[in-house]
């Protein structure tokens, strides 16, 4: 049985590079979500797919963020022209649609960037 | 407004004694889900507990017990007989049926001493 999991686990970038993340979701699972989380908050959700489709957004999200989900499996989040605020834990969880409309999500271990 | 409110930054509590943490949270929702995750040092978010709006009874999953009061709208998560692993980030978190977000709380920290 496997869970979600994220690579790379670390990642320390210099400002103003590009990075991308990967996230496997549970193989069954239909909805993938990506989230950051800093230092003594919760998580913070960036955007959601439900199969290969991005529904939703949140504001944080700039334009220097971008996420896929082709064919609906695997998702990747990009961040270009990292700045020293991207530094954070950035999360992915994928959950399974119940008929009821509450879903439990299921997080990976996270991706830590540092950018210096 | 916050939806998610966890008012206890950090908890100590005995090895082998009962713990609550609080959770208040918000919505004009009729369905919603309510969670709890464990996320220790390592960082991993850990599903521990679900509460649905509709369910009746208080959830519970082995040592771990939801104190669901919608008139409230609190739903405090309950640890029996605390053991040192137990020591993390605990953390509330709420979807609402009519929306996509999981909104998480700030989290509360809990030490278990021995």
């Amino acid at each position: 049985d496997t869970g979600v999991s994220q690579n790379p686990r670390h990642k320390i970038t210099k400002r103003g590079q590009n990075v991308t993340f990967r996230c496997d979701p549970i193989s069954e699972h239909n909805r993938l979500y990506w989230y950051r989380q800093t230092l003594g908050q919760g998580p913070e959700f960036l955007t959601y797919f439900q199969n290969e489709a991005q529904l939703e957004k949140s504001r944080l999200l700039s334009d220097r963020f971008s996420a896929e989900r082709p064919k609906g499996s695997f998702s990747t989040l990009e961040i270009q022209r990292t700045e020293q605020g991207d530094s954070a834990m950035y999360l992915c969880a994928s959950s399974l649609t119940l008929s009821y409309g509450t879903d439990t999500q299921y997080f990976g271990p996270g991706t830590r960037l540092t950018v210096l | 407004a916050q939806k998610i409110t966890q008012t206890q930054p950090g908890m100590f509590v005995q090895e082998k004694e009962a713990v609550t943490l609080d959770c208040t949270y918000d919505t004009s929702d009729q369905s919603y889900g309510l969670f709890w995750y464990k996320q220790p040092s390592s960082g991993e978010m850990i599903f521990l507990i679900y509460q649905g709006s509709y369910d009746e009874q208080n959830a519970t999953e082995g040592r771990y017990s939801l104190n669901f009061q919608k008139a409230r709208k609190s739903a405090n998560l309950v640890i029996s007989a605390s053991q040192l692993g137990d020591s993390a980030m605990y953390f509330c978190a709420m979807r609402e049926a009519t929306g996509n977000q999981f909104y998480f709380g700030t989290g509360t920290s809990l030490t278990v001493i021995p």
